[in-house]
C-alpha cells in the first residue's frame, strides 16, 4: 500500500503571494490532517478534514484554508504569506472519521515552505 | 500551561545501550492517548507506539516500550538495544478524546537523540 505523498517538497515563496500544498492520503485513509513545523518545534494542527468538510481546526487564522477532494486528497492553501509561516507543513491521514483513541495518524514527508 | 512537556532537547546512547526519553503530559480529559514518533532528518514522521489512558499495562513494539505511569502523568519512551539508526528527533503526543480528538495531536518540543559507536 501507498503511503501519504505530498508534494512540492520544497518551495520558495515571497511575502503576500499565495501558496497551495497537495496531500495524496494512504490508500483506505478517508481522514486527512494537516500541521505547520517551525524549526526547532513540533508540529502544530491547523485543521483536519472528513468527508470533505472541515470538522476540526487549530489555532490558526482564516487565510489558512483547506479542501478534501471525493478520492480523500487534500488541498492546504495560505494566502497573504507571512515570514513566520516559514515552516514544515505536515500532512497526516487516518481510517475513520470520528476520534478513535487508537487511531494512528500516517505522516508525509512534508513540504517545506520558505517565505523571504 | 504545556501540554506535552519533553525535558531533554538532546541525549547521547552508545549504540547496543538501552535509553529512556522523558515525557509528561497535562489533562483534565480522561480518555485520552499517548503517542511517540520518530522523525529523521528527512522529515517523515514515523510511528512508533501507542497508550491509551485505560490501557492496564505498558505498550511494548519490538525495541519500544512505554513507561505509562499514570498518576505522575508520565509516558516515556525506552527503546532497548540502540542501533545506529535510531538517531533522530522523538516526539511525545497527546490525543484528547473528549475535546475532539480526531487527528488533532498535541505535540513535545521533541529530544534529539544520538546514537553513537
Amino acid at each position: 500500500e501507498t503511503g501519504v505523498t505530498q508534494s512540492p517538497t520544497h518551495l520558495i515563496k515571497t511575502r503576500g503571494q499565495q501558496v497551495t500544498l497537495r496531500c495524496s492520503s494512504q490508500s483506505g485513509h478517508n481522514t486527512v490532517s494537516w500541521y505547520q513545523q517551525a524549526l526547532g518545534q513540533g508540529p502544530q494542527f491547523i485543521f483536519q478534514y472528513y468527508r470533505e468538510e472541515e470538522n476540526g481546526r487549530g489555532n490558526f487564522p482564516p487565510r489558512f484554508s483547506g479542501l478534501q477532494f471525493p478520492n480523500y486528497s487534500s488541498e492546504l492553501n495560505v494566502n497573504a504569506l507571512e515570514l513566520d509561516d516559514s515552516a514544515l507543513y505536515l500532512c497526516a491521514s487516518s481510517p475513520g472519521g470520528a476520534a478513535s483513541g487508537a487511531n494512528v495518524l500516517t505522516f508525509g514527508a512534508g513540504s517545506r515552505l520558505t517565505v523571504l | 500551561a504545556q501540554k506535552i512537556t519533553q525535558t531533554q532537547p538532546g541525549m547521547f546512547v552508545q549504540e547496543k545501550e538501552a535509553v529512556t526519553l522523558d515525557c509528561t503530559y497535562d489533562t483534565s480529559d480522561p480518555s485520552y492517548g499517548l503517542f511517540w514518533y520518530k522523525q529523521p532528518s528527512s522529515g517523515e514522521m514515523i510511528f512508533l507506539i501507542y497508550q491509551g489512558s485505560y490501557d492496564q499495562q505498558n505498550a511494548t513494539e519490538g525495541r519500544y516500550s512505554l513507561n505509562f505511569q499514570k498518576a505522575r502523568k508520565s509516558a516515556n519512551l525506552v527503546i532497548s538495544a540502540s542501533q545506529l539508526g535510531d538517531s533522530a528527533m522523538y516526539f511525545c503526543a497527546m490525543r484528547e478524546v473528549a475535546t475532539g480528538g480526531g487527528n488533532k495531536l498535541t505535540f513535545g518540543t521533541g529530544t534529539q537523540l544520538k546514537v553513537e559507536l
